[in-house]
């Protein structure tokens, strides 16, 4: 049982350019999420999915597109990269189904920096 | 809306030091709130919970009771050890319609010496 796993642990982009952040889960869960951690600000959300073809905007979306084709998959596109996207990204998980005692499993995250 | 706010850091204590992470929040009805625990190069873990008022979580020596009438959350632990240095998230999850969703807190980091 590998939890949730991302891919890349880290890249260096050029302005301009996009890039697939890889999020996998295994754990059979409902609910997946997309953060980014800033500096001192704490974890945003991006994006968050509830199940396999629904996907809704978090606080922070723009610049961002996600798509849910399976349980298992939730990957985070980067379009026109830019240096205001240069952060550390986590993907996280939670099963949906436990209200308010459910808890959320983290990847152990991508850092991103962009140039 | 809903928000979290933590006490400023950095914290740095010497081994078996007592440990108080204050964390208030402000929410609409009734929360459920989070300590969650981030180690160097790891992403977050959950370390406690509580999900009414008057609860207390607990977890590796680590207490927090749920004080509603404080609307507050504080993070404690008797005797640190090197290996609890670690950035520490408060969170709360809304509940109703919110889909899990979880409001963080900036996060305090805790430096332990030997």
């Amino acid at each position: 049982n590998a939890g949730v796993t991302q891919t890349p642990k880290f890249r260096i982009l050029k302005i301009g350019q996009s890039m697939t952040l890889q999020c996998t889960q295994d754990m059979n869960h409902n609910y997946m999420y997309w953060y980014r951690q800033d500096p001192g600000m704490g974890l945003k959300l991006i994006y968050y999915s509830v199940g396999a073809g629904i996907t809704d905007k978090g606080e922070v979306p723009n610049g961002y597109n996600v798509s849910r084709s399976t349980t298992e998959d939730f990957p985070l596109r980067l379009e026109l990269a830019a240096p205001s996207q240069t952060s550390v990204y986590f993907c996280a998980s939670s099963n949906g189904l436990a209200g308010r005692t459910d808890t959320q499993y983290f990847g152990p995250g991508t850092r991103l920096t962009v140039l | 809306g809903n928000s979290v706010t933590q006490m400023e850091g950095p914290v740095t204590l010497s081994e078996e030091a007592f440990l108080t992470i204050n964390c208030t929040y402000t929410a609409t009805g009734y929360p459920s709130l989070f300590w969650y625990v981030q180690y160097p190069g790891e992403g977050l873990q959950l370390l406690l919970k509580a999900t009414k008022a008057d609860d207390k979580g607990s977890n590796k020596g680590f207490e927090a009771t749920y004080r509603k009438e404080t609307t507050s959350f504080h993070l404690e632990k008797g005797s640190v050890q090197v290996s609890d240095s670690a950035v520490y998230f408060c969170a709360l999850y809304a509940g109703g319609t919110s889909y899990g969703k979880l409001t963080f807190g900036q996060g305090t980091i805790l430096t332990v010496h030997p």
